[in-house]
C-alpha cells in the first residue's frame, strides 16, 4: 500500500458525460501527479500540482481539468467523454517537486 | 522514435533465472525510475536513480549516464516477479514530469 488513495476504483459511463476522479496523496506529500494509461498510448503524464498550484502540464486535453485543494487532495474532471477516454487513470504523489513518486491504485474508466 | 526505449518487450523465464531488462533514452535526464505494474494494474515504484547502482532485495538497478542506458536485474527470479516493468525518465528540461517507456512484460514460470 503506497498510501495514495484514489476513488472510485471503477467507473462506467456513457459518451458525452462528465466524471470526477479523486486522489488523496500520502500524508505529508505536497505534489500530486495525474497519469493516463491507455492500451494504445501507454502511460502519459497529464498534469502536476504542487501545494495547490499547477506546476506542469502534459498531454492533457482541453476537456480535462484538475485542481488541488487546500487539504492537498486532488480531483481530475473529465467532460464530454469519448470512447477513446477509456483508460486507467493514476494519481501519484511526492514530498517535493522531484522526489520519488508513489502511485495510487488507479481508477479504471470505461466509456460506452 | 520514443525518447525512452525498453528491451525486450516480452520476456519469459524459468524460476531461478537471472533476468535483465534494458532501458535506453535519448535525452539528458535528471533521474530515472523503474516501476513495476502488477497484473491487477497497480504501479509500484522500485527505484529512482541518477547515477551508479541501487539494490533492494533481489532487484538491482544500474545506470550509465554517459551511455544513456539503465538496466534492471532480478536475481533468482520467482513467479511472483511476473509483471510489467516500466522505465521512466525525468528529463533535464521537463521538471518533474515523467516520460515512460512502453514496458517489458515479464513472465516467470515455475
Amino acid at each position: 500500500d503506497s498510501g495514495v488513495t484514489q476513488t472510485p476504483k471503477h467507473l462506467i459511463t456513457a459518451t458525452g458525460q462528465r466524471v470526477t476522479l479523486r486522489c488523496s496523496p500520502r500524508s505529508g506529500d505536497l505534489s500530486v501527479y495525474w497519469y493516463q494509461q491507455s492500451l494504445d498510448q501507454g502511460l502519459q503524464f497529464l498534469i502536476q500540482y504542487y501545494n495547490g498550484e499547477e506546476r506542469a502540464k502534459g498531454n492533457i486535453l482541453e476537456r480535462f481539468s484538475a485542481q488541488q485543494f487546500p487539504d492537498l487532495h486532488s480531483e481530475l474532471n473529465l467532460s464530454s467523454l469519448e470512447l477513446g477516454d477509456s483508460a486507467l487513470y493514476f494519481c501519484a504523489s511526492s514530498v517535493a517537486l522531484t522526489d520519488e513518486q508513489y502511485f495510487g491504485p488507479g481508477t479504471r474508466l470505461t466509456v460506452t | 522514435k520514443n525518447e525512452v526505449e525498453q528491451s525486450p518487450q516480452n520476456l519469459t523465464a524459468q524460476e531461478g533465472e537471472f533476468i535483465t531488462i534494458n532501458c535506453s533514452y535519448s535525452v539528458g535526464i535528471s533521474a530515472l525510475h523503474w516501476l513495476q505494474q502488477h497484473p491487477g494494474g497497480g504501479i509500484v515504484s522500485l527505484f529512482m536513480l541518477s547515477s551508479g547502482k541501487k539494490k533492494h532485495g533481489r532487484l538491482i538497478a544500474t545506470i550509465n549516464i554517459q551511455e544513456k542506458h539503465s538496466s534492471l536485474h532480478i536475481t533468482a527470479s520467482h513467479p511472483r516477479d511476473s509483471a510489467v516493468y516500466i522505465c521512466a525518465v525525468r528529463t533535464e528540461t521537463s521538471g518533474s514530469r515523467l516520460t515512460f517507456g512502453e514496458g517489458t512484460q515479464l513472465t516467470v514460470n515455475p
